[in-house]
């Protein structure tokens, strides 16, 4: 089936770096996609999302960037800090209800 | 405003038991899920609902059964409680239609033994 995933399954970075986080997607139906966030115990938060129609949002300190050619999208966290540590999550919608989760991402920052 | 709730938050079964994970919103979301987190697996989606009265399964709905009486209420069972359903349960909601992410619970840690 046609399915979310992430290039990394772990990402090491100092602290102040800026981290990128990928993600390659292959349902070509899929017109919303959501980064989450997860902390260790906790449930996934939501960090920002994107449409179809766009290729680029910014939130704070967070942007992402969708590549529909490449079926790519990245997150990227400017200035990294300890509590960025986490797993990080892309997912996609390509109807109205369901959300596709890849295998995550695990971020963790050096002091 | 207290988001979505999910009890217990632990919980170890014995093979063949049975229980009900339960999961409450107060968002007057229409879409409600259940998903499973199991180790380098990500997220996979067993049941879910898009509105009182209505549910549909997901990718592994096996040994599983939902119901959505109210708007606010979507509980998991378990049937008859398996090895293989240890996992880490999540509850989610979001609106129905459109952009919109889901807001999930803090989940529950399931142990069968």
């Amino acid at each position: 089936g046609e399915s979310v995933g992430l290039h990394l399954p772990t990402l090491s970075v100092q602290e102040g770096d800026n981290s990128i986080i990928n993600c390659a997607y292959s349902n070509s139906a899929s017109d919303y996609f959501i980064w989450y966030k997860q902390e260790s115990g906790k449930g996934p938060q939501f960090i920002i999302d994107i449409r179809s129609n766009m290729d680029k949002r910014q939130g704070q300190r967070v942007t992402v960037l969708l590549n529909k050619t490449v079926k790519h999208l990245s997150l990227q966290i400017a200035a990294t800090q300890p509590g960025d540590s986490a797993v990080y999550f892309c997912a996609e919608k390509a109807n109205d209800y369901k959300l596709s989760f890849g295998a995550g991402t695990t971020v963790t920052v050096r002091a | 405003n207290a988001g979505v709730t999910q009890t217990p938050k632990f919980q170890v079964l014995k093979t063949g038991q049975s229980m009900t994970l339960q999961c409450a919103q107060d968002m007057n979301h229409e879409y409600m899920s259940w998903y499973r987190q199991d180790p380098g697996m990500g997220l996979r989606l067993i049941h879910y609902s898009v509105g009182a009265g209505i549910t549909d399964q997901g990718e592994v709905p096996n040994g599983y059964n939902v119901s959505r009486s109210t708007t606010e209420d979507f509980p998991l069972r378990l049937l008859s409680a398996a090895p293989s359903q240890t996992s880490v349960y999540f509850c989610a909601s979001s609106y129905a239609r459109g952009s919109y992410g889901y807001t999930f619970g803090s989940g529950t840690r399931l142990t069968v033994v």
